[in-house]
């Protein structure tokens, strides 16, 4: 089945403890993004990744790092999480990074930072 | 850069009535246009795209959007909803100018979807 997949689902940790969001994908999509989803906001974008080795920042990239060294992954990297990065974050893979192909989205990971 | 708004932040229909949900996007030439939806719990599933061509698209679900050009705007719309429809609703644009996909989908706020018995 094609999908992707995000680990954790649910996170709790406090301010300051690294942590890594997991982003796979089975698809062999070039095209794979982060964004976070908060109340009133709608989904806003992190960072993207236009193929392995090539990441860019979204809107709202401060606070996060990512890396694409194999196709189908793209983590999301909190080195020092704080409170307000407390969202509900989505990963996304589309076949390309033209718009052209539909995106598809990981279930989210509901992260707290305490 | 794009901005897409959708207007209503909540939507109260009762089951078996129409329905429309209301998306303008703020964009100098033609872009992508996509209508997402997210059920409690889940990830976002794509409903229907605008690329080019008619005007009236058709998606899964039983939903349909309209692209009109001259107001900007990419209006969802289903003629009976279901309480299944019960959601939150997103509008979303790429650029296709700026880099394309590069900019990534731009999303409106979202519009939750109340159905009432």
């Amino acid at each position: 089945e094609a999908q992707v997949t995000q680990n954790p689902r649910y996170l709790i940790t406090v301010t300051g403890k690294k942590l890594t969001v997991t982003c796979s994908q089975n698809m062999n999509h070039e095209y794979m993004s982060w964004y976070r989803q908060d109340p009133g906001l709608g989904l806003r974008q992190i960072y993207y990744s236009m193929n392995v080795e090539a990441t860019d920042k979204g809107d709202v990239p401060e606070g996060y790092k990512v890396s694409r060294k194999e196709k189908r992954n793209f983590p999301l990297i909190l080195e020092s999480p704080s409170p307000n990065q407390t969202s509900l974050y989505f990963c996304a893979s589309a076949l390309s990074g033209t718009g052209a192909t539909e995106a598809f989205f990981g279930q989210g990971t509901r992260l707290t930072v305490v | 850069a794009q901005s897409v708004t959708q207007p209503d932040i909540h939507i109260t229909v009762s089951e078996g009535a129409s329905l429309e949900l209301r998306c303008n996007y703020s964009y100098g030439a033609t872009p992508y246009l996509f209508w997402y939806v997210q059920s409690p719990g889940q990830g976002l599933q794509l409903l229907l795209k605008y690329f080019s061509g008619d005007t009236l698209v058709q998606g899964i679900k039983g939903f349909e959007a309209e692209f009109k050009r001259s107001q900007s705007s990419f209006n969802l719309r289903k003629p009976s909803v279901h309480w299944s429809d019960a959601a939150e609703y997103f509008c979303a644009v790429v650029d296709m100018y700026s880099g394309g996909g590069a900019d990534g989908l731009t999303f409106g706020k979202g519009t939750h979807l109340i159905i009432q018995p």
